[in-house]
Order: structure tokens, then C-alpha cells, then sequence
């Protein structure tokens, strides 16, 4: 398997615009699980969904961001609109239930917001 | 609500040496707890998973330990070597929960040769 799939890399738009990152999670996995990456907050959870439902999306700081998962093989986290303090490291996670299996990690989207 | 500190935040050691990377979180009732990886500009890696049943894990010249009642966890590192300069991060589910993972900040190893 070629692991978690994130798309793009890098990402760099302006204020106001929406931004759209992919994810495709590792075949099988049931759990998939959005971070978000700041060197002032570390890693911390946004969304994460069971079988393509949300289940616990506390994490999601504003209105302005949304997750969704039409299918077991893709996701998307969508900001709209960006702002700078928007700007992170945004990573995808998979895994293949919870409690005895560990998560995998995608590349990562570095997102940049002007 | 579970909160995870890792000390130190940057470690530098010379080649060679054995060295503890330390990990505590606040809620003991954790279903396991997981060490990654991370090198700069990249994804996590994931390194060890310890069940809250098991003491330790090891794997390679890493062994990590598990004290639930305590609230601890150590990744210790055998006969460093440069490639194992990165920073490692703990992680856990938040305190009676499979969820999400909770991490700390890190801990930046730098291997000098």
C-alpha cells in the first residue's frame, strides 16, 4: 500500500480565498483522522470520521472549515474563507480501528495563507 | 481532559550515547500510548505502540516503557547515531476514550557525530 495520500504538498493563497486539501486513506482503514500542526499548539485533532461519518469534530475551530468523507477512499477539509492564522501543517491520518492499532500519517499539507 | 508533556523539548548528545526521551500525560486510564517521529518538513512516523496492558515495546535499538499509574512513558534510544537526529512525539487517546490521539510538544534529538 502507498500509505496516507495527501494533496497538495504545498498550498500558498490569499486571504479570503478557499483552499481545499485531499486525503486518501490507507485501503481498509476505517478511521481517518484530521490534524492540524502550529508551533505554538503542536498537533492537535480538527475532525475524525468512522466508516465515512464524522464522529467527533470538536476540533474544528471555526465555521469556516468543513470535513467530508463521500467515500472510504477520499476525503476533504475545506477552509473557506482562509485567513493567515490559518496557516499550519495540516495532516491526514488513518487507521485501521481504534484502541490496538496504530495511526498512520500522511506527508502533510503546508498550508500557507497571505 | 488529558494533557500530554514531553521534557525535555531538545535534547543534543554525541554519537554513540544511550539516551531517555520522557513522556507523562494526566489521564492514566489510557488505551495505549504511541512514539513517532518526525523530520523536519515531513509526516510522523510511527516508531511504537504499547498497549495499556503491556510494560514495554521494543523494537530495534528502541524500547519503549509504559507506567499507566504513574502517568509515564520513556523511549530509550541505544547507541545513537545521527540519522536518529528528529524530534519524537508521545501520543495517547484522551483519558477513557479509543478517539483521537492527544500529543506533546516533542522532544528535538540532535545526534552529534
Amino acid at each position: 500500500d502507498a500509505g496516507v495520500i495527501q494533496s497538495p504538498r504545498h498550498e500558498v493563497t490569499e486571504m479570503g480565498q478557499e483552499v481545499t486539501l485531499r486525503c486518501k486513506p490507507i485501503s481498509g482503514h476505517d478511521y481517518l483522522f484530521w490534524y492540524r500542526q502550529t508551533m505554538m499548539r503542536g498537533l492537535e485533532l480538527l475532525i475524525y470520521f468512522n466508516n465515512n461519518v464524522p464522529i467527533d469534530d470538536s476540533g474544528m475551530p471555526e465555521d469556516r472549515f468543513s470535513a467530508k468523507m463521500p467515500n472510504a477512499s477520499f476525503s476533504t477539509l475545506k477552509i473557506q474563507p482562509s485567513e493567515p492564522r490559518d496557516s499550519a501543517v495540516y495532516f491526514c491520518a488513518s487507521s485501521f480501528s481504534l484502541g490496538s492499532y496504530e495511526q498512520y500519517f500522511g506527508p502533510g499539507t503546508r498550508l500557507t495563507v497571505t | 481532559k488529558q494533557e500530554v508533556t514531553q521534557i525535555p523539548a531538545a535534547l543534543s548528545v554525541p554519537e554513540g550515547e544511550n539516551l531517555v526521551l520522557n513522556c507523562s500525560f494526566t489521564d492514566s486510564a489510557i488505551y495505549n500510548l504511541q512514539w513517532f517521529r518526525q523530520d523536519p518538513g515531513k509526516g510522523l512516523t510511527s516508531l511504537l505502540l504499547i498497549q495499556s496492558s503491556q510494560r514495554e515495546q521494543t523494537s530495534g535499538r528502541l524500547n519503549a516503557s509504559l507506567d499507566k499509574s504513574s502517568g509515564r512513558s520513556t523511549l530509550y534510544i541505544a547507541a545513537s547515531q545521527p540519522g536518529d537526529s528528529a524530534t519524537y512525539l508521545c501520543a495517547v487517546p484522551p483519558g477513557g476514550s479509543q478517539g483521537n490521539l492527544i500529543f506533546g510538544k516533542g522532544t528535538k534529538l540532535s545526534v552529534k557525530p
